[in-house]
């Protein structure tokens, strides 16, 4: 049984591109949740989503980032013009339909670097 | 708003000794969840232990065990025998029952263990 699936692990971009970071859930959850994670810090909430539905995104920056959660495919959290500030690990975590444990299983984490 | 706070940036331990982690919360609910994730130089995020806050009876996993005080609202985490594999951050975290919530994840603590 597969694990929280993230991709790429590492990526690279200059200020002002844009990244795009996948997450594939476990088999059978339903509910994605994203996490940046800034160096020498704790895990920071950004958005929760259910398949094309955005539920809770309160931890989201106003500007620039957009997350997604199709009926088919990955989760996709974008950044656009990035800016060396956004350099971090972001990691996605995933939870299924009936809540059981209360836990939450995560991603190895995609670690993003902004030259 | 829920909190989570840990008062220990670092910590460190004997091998073999038996090291405790602090960690204290905030919150009006009174169904919830609390975890501890260890993250070790890989970044994955594990599970340790978790508690349901209905439950009196503290959680134990093998080395790992914890004292939950729901009228404190102090959740320590007390690893026995510690072992060099258990160098890390660990984190406390909180979540509601009462919904699919985030977890809310406090600062960590960065554990050492001395050989």
């Amino acid at each position: 049984n597969a694990g929280v699936m993230q991709n790429p692990r590492h990526l690279v971009r200059r200020r002002g591109q844009e990244a795009r970071l996948r997450c594939s859930p476990m088999k059978g959850h339903s509910h994605v949740y994203w996490y940046r994670q800034l160096p020498e810090e704790g895990l920071k909430f950004m958005v929760y989503l259910q398949k094309e539905n955005i539920i809770d995104e309160s931890g989201m920056p106003k500007e620039r980032f957009s997350a997604e959660f199709p009926k088919e495919g990955p989760s996709i959290l974008r950044i656009q013009q990035v800016v060396r500030g956004d350099s971090a690990a972001y990691f996605c975590a995933s939870s299924p339909r009936r809540q059981i444990t209360g836990e939450l299983f995560f991603g190895e984490g995609s670690r993003l670097t902004v030259l | 708003a829920q909190t989570v706070t840990q008062s220990q940036p670092e910590m460190s331990v004997q091998e073999a000794e038996t090291v405790t982690l602090s960690c204290t919360y905030d919150t009006s609910e009174s169904d919830y969840y609390l975890f501890w994730y260890k993250q070790p130089p890989s970044r994955q995020m594990i599970l340790v232990i978790r508690q349901e806050a209905y439950k009196q009876q503290n959680a134990t996993e093998n080395r790992f065990s914890v004292n939950f005080q729901k009228a404190a609202k102090s959740f320590s985490l007390k690893i026995s025998d510690s072992q060099l594999g258990d160098a890390a951050m660990y984190f406390c975290a909180y979540r509601r029952e009462t919904s699919y919530d985030k977890v809310i994840f406090g600062p960590g603590t960065s554990l050492s263990v001395i050989p």
